[in-house]
């Protein structure tokens, strides 16, 4: 089936400090890559979808100046935690739809954000 | 508000026996849904999903049912195995084209522990 990767999985940083996650689709070209965020017992909650070559199209309430995406190519997109706080850690997933146009999206194996 | 419910926060089950776990959804512009089971601390994986002019799908152990006038749809794992214990989300798609075009809205997800 198709991957996704993340990297890195585990990720620790001050307040104040930015951290950029990696998404890669390994085996197939994605158009379109969603950023997730999951809290403890909760749900995944859609952050953004990214789009190659193109502008991040943000959910409601989602800040865009903190959390930026970039989609340089169609098999990576990046998202970074800009002037990480405390509230900002999470568990942060990302998917991936096949550019052949399923409508199965693959998830990454999630990277734990901790903001100390 | 919530447009994918899944009321059960978790179920438990004796091996070989059926598990079936419920979702409900409130937006009928819906027409595309996804079942996902999912580890601790690991992203999402695939499992079965159906389109809306279907009312059934089945791949081995897992089938599926839509049921579109209650807006209701099921999982059905038989026989069930302890290496199903795991938490399992339903996820509707939006496929209407523009920024809304496969987008996932997840349920709350439900705890599945099969007993052995």
């Amino acid at each position: 089936g198709a991957v996704v990767s993340q990297h890195p999985s585990r990720v620790i940083c001050k307040s104040g400090t930015s951290v950029k996650i990696e998404c890669r689709s390994l085996d197939f070209q994605a158009t379109t890559m969603f950023w997730y965020r999951q809290f403890p017992k909760k749900s995944l909650m859609l952050m953004a979808t990214s789009n190659e070559g193109s502008k991040a199209t943000y959910e409601q309430g989602v800040e865009k100046d903190k959390f930026l995406i970039n989609h340089a190519s169609l098999t990576l997109s990046t998202l970074t935690v800009t002037s990480a706080h405390p509230e900002d850690s999470s568990f942060y997933i990302c998917s991936a739809r096949d550019r052949g146009g399923s409508y199965e999206q693959y998830f990454g194996p999630g990277t734990r954000l901790t903001v100390t | 508000d919530q447009q994918v419910k899944q009321n059960s926060p978790s179920l438990s089950v004796q091996e070989g026996r059926i598990s079936i776990l419920n979702c409900d959804y409130t937006n009928s512009m819906f027409d595309y849904f996804l079942w996902y089971k999912k580890y601790p601390a690991e992203g999402p994986t695939f499992l079965i999903s159906i389109s809306s002019i279907k009312d059934k799908n089945e791949d081995g152990r897992f089938t599926v049912f839509l049921n579109k006038s209650a807006k209701h749809l099921s999982l059905h794992i038989v026989p069930s195995q302890p290496g199903d214990s795991a938490v399992y989300f339903c996820a509707a798609s939006l496929n209407a084209g523009g920024t809304s075009y496969g987008k996932l809205t997840f349920g709350q997800g439900t705890i599945l522990t099969v007993h052995p």
